[in-house]
């Protein structure tokens, strides 16, 4: 079975500064997605970027951009420019690929704070 | 873009009452339903999968017995919480993606809070 692993329970940031949100993950599987979700007080969940197994290139989206390694397993987010609207619970997730059925496994969460 | 809406956003019930809470897909055709359950400071854990038209699968664990789920339309899955205890209650939130799309994100409902007192 797969598993997403968050090591950072609680991380910290300045204002503009930039942070890493670490996640590793395991599977047998070569076909897959990779996610990160944010979850603000709201409790609502909001894709923040997805990246494919297949694609060597590391996913970008605006402010955010990940750092894919699929030999180590390991799919780490980065925050640059951090603003205060970034304070959220972060979860990595995992699905894999094809299939109506396929689960969406979440990691533990990492709470980001910003620090103004 | 796709949304999901699910009511109610928040209930309070009585002890060995039961609770039901719907998941639409407000502008797709949603085949597959998945409900998850968040406890404060927790990660979501699937609770269950909901199919259109047939049983829903339930995560080893999960009561099917006590958390009832029906998914009678393409838009529409209900988690219908039996004789409720104080223990059940949490955050329970829904999510699909459109039919056919199976490699799209999910999309998630905003959840609903559920108080059993």
């Amino acid at each position: 079975a797969q598993t997403v692993t968050q090591s950072q329970p609680e991380m910290s940031v300045q204002e503009a500064e930039t942070v890493t949100l670490s996640c590793t993950y395991d599977t047998s599987e070569s076909d897959y997605y990779l996610f990160w979700y944010k979850q603000p007080p709201s409790r609502q969940m909001i894709l923040v970027i997805r990246q494919e197994a297949y694609k060597q290139q590391n996913a970008t989206e605006n402010r955010f951009s990940v750092n894919f390694q699929k030999a180590a397993k390991s799919f780490s987010l980065k925050i640059s420019d951090s603003q205060l609207g970034d304070a959220a619970m972060y979860f990595c997730a995992y699905r894999n690929y094809g299939g109506a059925t396929n689960k969406l496994i979440f990691g533990t969460g990492t709470l980001l704070a910003v620090q103004p | 873009g796709a949304v999901v809406s699910q009511h109610p956003s928040w209930v309070i019930c009585k002890s060995g009452t039961s609770v039901k809470i719907e998941c639409r897909s407000l502008d797709f055709q949603a085949t597959t339903m998945f409900w998850y359950r968040q406890f404060p400071k927790q990660s979501l854990m699937l609770m269950a999968t909901s199919n259109e038209g047939s049983k829903a699968t339930y995560e080893q664990g999960v009561e099917k017995d006590k958390f009832l789920i029906n998914h009678a339309s393409l838009t529409l899955s209900t988690l219908t919480v039996t004789s409720a205890h104080p223990e059940d209650s949490s955050f329970y939130i829904c999510s699909a993606f459109l039919s056919g799309a199976y490699n799209s994100p999910l999309h998630f409902g905003n959840g609903t809070r559920l108080t059993v007192t």
